[in-house]
Order: C-alpha cells, then sequence, then structure tokens
C-alpha cells in the first residue's frame, strides 16, 4: 500500500507569488488533514476534510490560504499571494477512521 | 485547548544507552490520546506509540516505551539501547477531538533533536 505523497518536495519562490502544494492520501482514506511547521515552532494544524468537505479549517492562518479536495481524492493547499511568514514545512496526512494519522513526508516552502 | 510542552530542544546519547525525551501536556479533557511521531533527516513523520488516557500500562513497542504518568501530565519517550538511525526530530503530539464535529486533530509540541553518537 503506496503511503501519503506530497508535491513538490521542495518549493522556493518569490514574496508575492503563487505557490500551489499536492497531497495524495493513501487510497480509500476519507480523512484528510493539512499541518504546518514554522521553523523551530510546533507543528500546528491547518485543516481537516472528510472526503471532499472541509470539517474544520479552524487553523488556516488567514484568506491568502485556499485548500481544496475535489472528488475527495487529493487535495491541493494554495498560497496566494505567499509571504516571508509562509516558510516552512507543510505536511499532509490521511486516515481511515480519523484516529491514527499517517504522515506525508512534507513539502519545504521556502518564500524570498 | 490543549496544550503540548517539550523542553528540550537537543539531546545526546551514546550508542548502546537508554535516553529519555520528555513531554508533558495539559487538557482539561478527561479521554485523550497521547502520540510519539519520529521525524528523520528525510522529512517523513512516522508514528512510533500511542497511549491513551484510559491505558493503565505504559504503552511499549519494541524499543520505544510511553513513561505515562498521568497525575503529573507528562508522557516521556524512552529509548532504550540507542541506535545511530535514531537520531531524529521527535515530536509528542495529543488528541484534541473538536467539539462542533467531533472530529480529531493533533496538537504538537516543538520537538526534541535526538543526536546518537557511536
Amino acid at each position: 500500500e503506496a503511503g501519503v505523497t506530497q508535491f513538490p518536495s521542495h518549493s522556493v519562490i518569490e514574496k508575492g507569488q503563487t505557490v500551489t502544494l499536492r497531497c495524495d492520501p493513501i487510497s480509500g482514506h476519507d480523512n484528510l488533514y493539512w499541518y504546518r511547521r514554522v521553523m523551530g515552532k510546533e507543528i500546528k494544524f491547518l485543516l481537516h476534510f472528510v472526503k471532499e468537505s472541509k470539517q474544520d479549517e479552524s487553523g488556516m492562518p488567514n484568506n491568502r490560504f485556499l485548500a481544496e479536495r475535489t472528488g475527495g481524492t487529493y487535495s491541493t493547499l494554495k498560497v496566494q499571494p505567499a509571504e516571508l511568514e509562509d516558510s516552512g514545512v507543510y505536511f499532509c496526512a490521511s486516515s481511515r477512521d480519523g484516529y491514527e494519522q499517517y504522515f506525508g513526508p512534507g513539502t519545504r516552502l521556502t518564500v524570498t | 485547548a490543549q496544550k503540548i510542552t517539550q523542553t528540550q530542544p537537543g539531546m545526546f546519547v551514546q550508542e548502546k544507552e537508554a535516553v529519555t525525551l520528555d513531554c508533558t501536556y495539559d487538557t482539561s479533557d478527561q479521554s485523550y490520546g497521547l502520540f510519539w511521531y519520529k521525524q528523520p533527516s528525510s522529512g517523513e513523520m512516522i508514528f512510533l506509540i500511542y497511549q491513551g488516557s484510559y491505558d493503565e500500562q505504559n504503552a511499549t513497542e519494541g524499543r520505544y516505551s510511553l513513561n505515562f504518568q498521568k497525575a503529573r501530565k507528562s508522557a516521556n519517550l524512552v529509548i532504550s539501547a540507542s541506535q545511530l538511525g535514531d537520531s531524529a526530530m521527535y515530536f509528542c503530539a495529543m488528541r484534541e477531538i473538536s467539539m462542533n464535529t467531533g472530529f480529531q486533530k493533533l496538537v504538537f509540541g516543538t520537538g526534541t533533536r535526538l543526536l546518537v553518537s557511536p
């Protein structure tokens, strides 16, 4: 069984540009989560999908962040326009039952 | 809201020795779950061990054990017989259940970087 995959592994963009991160969950996992770790700080929850529906987006920093999960399969997280403080590692996790979460390798975003 | 505190930014241990990584938590919930994840340099988050608040015995998984002290609100990770491959970031996390949706999310600490030397 393939694990959670994320693309790209690393992205370097300039302030003001747009970046789209992608997450492919484990097949059959209805629950999909996005988390973010800013350098030196804790990993923070961003949002949670069940299939294509957003169940909880209380962790989204602001309206520059847009997450989608069309069709309930893969998810994208778009940052537009990117700011310096958006730099960090973005993790995606998936879960079949909403309990044990399996994490992807993360996307390291650097905004210069 | 739940909070996880990891007070050790870095820890050093010699190969084959045991090491304890500290984790304290704060919650008003009676039922909760605690997790430890390992993040090697390759970046992925690897689930190590889970402890439920009502579990009477400390969780163990191979060389990993969780020293759960409920009254102290601590859930320290003990790694026995350290190996070079144990060098990584280690994150303690707690399951937080949304009052609105009933779904869970994880609340993490800041992590501890463990370095195992030969």
